[in-house]
């Protein structure tokens, strides 16, 4: 069956620090691939996708970026973090072609 | 049982009909969320409700809290409306997601 990972599921980093996100998927091949965000009192923002390795865009111009150094690996990164980087960040993953998608568990990240 | 259930799961609808798409919830929310996902693409976010109505453009996005129901309305459908509508609600620390409404809006 196929499930993902994201974690940690919580965490609280001081201004300026660097930030890692990791999301996995297994039971699958060649997943599309996004990171969302939900800032406090806002809907879900698509930050970026991925339809295959190495292949990264974009949505909204950031202090984030994303890595997929392979097929079920997405990394969400940042080399300092500012308090507007507060937020819940939400992996997904779907299938070109076919409808619906799953969503990882969420983290909260709290910039202090 | 899922927390949140979408009716129906796909839905073929003629240009200009006007559409509904249904989404009841078993949890306590803080807010619910309509989002939208176009074939090959991401997702975004349509509306966020807690309460009442919202409207943008053709689209309407009702929630009655205490029958823990919302509706996606779209009036007026085009063919670029295909897409697959997700329904989500927040509870806390949690998201919890419908499977989505397909619509397919022929011309």
């Amino acid at each position: 069956s196929q499930t993902i990972h994201q974690w940690p599921a919580t965490l609280v980093q001081p201004v300026g620090s660097p930030l890692s996100l990791e999301c996995t998927v297994e039971g699958t091949s060649n997943p599309n691939l996004y990171w969302y965000r939900q800032a406090a009192g806002r809907g879900l923002q698509l930050l970026f996708y991925s339809v295959g390795i190495g292949q990264i865009s974009s949505e909204v111009p950031q202090n984030l970026s994303a890595s997929r150094p392979q097929d079920r690996q997405f990394i969400l990164s940042s080399k300092k973090l500012l308090l507007s980087d507060s937020g819940f960040y939400l992996c997904a993953w779907s299938l070109t072609g076919v409808s619906g998608y799953t969503f990882g568990s969420g983290t909260r990240l709290t910039v202090v | 049982k899922n927390e949140v259930e979408q009716s129906p799961q796909n839905l073929t609808a003629q240009e200009g009909e006007f559409i509904t798409i249904n989404c009841s919830y078993s949890v306590g929310i803080s807010a619910l969320h309509w989002l939208q996902q176009h074939p090959g693409g991401g997702i975004v976010s349509l509306f966020m409700l807690s309460s009442g109505k919202k409207k943008h453009g053709r689209l309407i996005a009702t929630i009655n809290i205490q029958e823990k129901h919302s509706s996606l309305h779209i009036t007026a459908s085009h063919p670029r409306d295909s897409a697959v509508y997700i329904c989500a609600v927040s509870a806390g620390n949690q998201f919890y997601f419908g499977t989505g409404t397909s619509l397919t809006v022929i011309p």
